[in-house]
């Protein structure tokens, strides 16, 4: 059972353009979604979560939507750059930290 | 603190032989995990523990696989015996689990390849 699904493998956009990385989830239990950036040889690192209870949260470049009602949320990172090149994995964290992550999305970011 | 360190980076062996990984969380997190990423499912939770005590071990793939916490500083990963299929990267991580919102820190990963 996949509870967390990131259906797009991949994405390519310009750079200075805007990035949309979706996510859709099943398991109504989970209490913060959170963001993953991987680069290639390394592990992956944190980048940005968001409370089920809220409907935004923005970090600088980086903005989280979540839709409840439609169980679904995503990433905004405008302006997009080069360095933003990396698999990005959205997840669910429930009660006892436990994470569930989705697939991935491969953002490439072309100069 | 180093972060979390994962032990070997790589390792190949042979089909039917033992393999082990090792990972030394931060240091003061109370929570581990251990991770298989593939390209058809992603980050796949296999198993974690919270204060040195196994919670969920419903991701691990079959009883070749086995991991332990002997004390708050290490983990191991066993898998006995090795099959090609369970060539993967694995990842071990902590976390602090007193916040909610706690994310948790990876490390660099084990790339295992069974030949």
């Amino acid at each position: 059972d996949q509870q967390v699904k990131q259906n797009s493998p991949s994405l390519s956009v310009q750079e200075g353009r805007i990035s949309i990385l979706n996510c859709d989830y099943t398991n109504s239990m989970f209490d913060y979604f959170l963001w993953y950036k991987k680069y290639p040889a390394e592990g992956p690192t944190f980048l940005i979560s968001i409370s089920s209870i809220k409907d935004k949260n923005e970090d600088g470049r980086f903005t989280v939507f979540l839709n409840k009602s439609a169980k679904h949320l995503s990433l905004h990172i405008v302006p997009s750059q080069p360095g933003d090149s990396a698999v990005y994995f959205c997840a669910g964290l429930n009660s006892g930290s436990r994470l569930t992550f989705g697939e991935g999305t491969q953002l490439t970011v072309n100069p | 603190d180093a972060g979390v360190i994962q032990s070997p980076r790589h390792e190949v062996t042979e089909m039917g032989q033992e393999v082990t990984l090792r990972c030394k969380p931060i240091s003061g997190h109370n929570s581990l995990f251990w991770y298989r990423q593939t390209m058809m499912r992603g980050l796949e939770l296999l198993i974690y523990f919270n204060n040195n005590v196994p919670i969920d071990d419903s991701g691990m793939p079959e009883d070749r696989f086995s991991a332990k916490m002997p004390n708050a500083s290490f983990s191991t990963l066993k898998i006995q015996p090795s099959e090609p299929r369970d060539s993967a990267v694995y990842f071990c991580a902590s976390s602090l689990a007193e916040s909610m919102n706690t994310e948790a820190f990876f490390g660099q990963g084990t790339r295992l390849t069974v030949v």
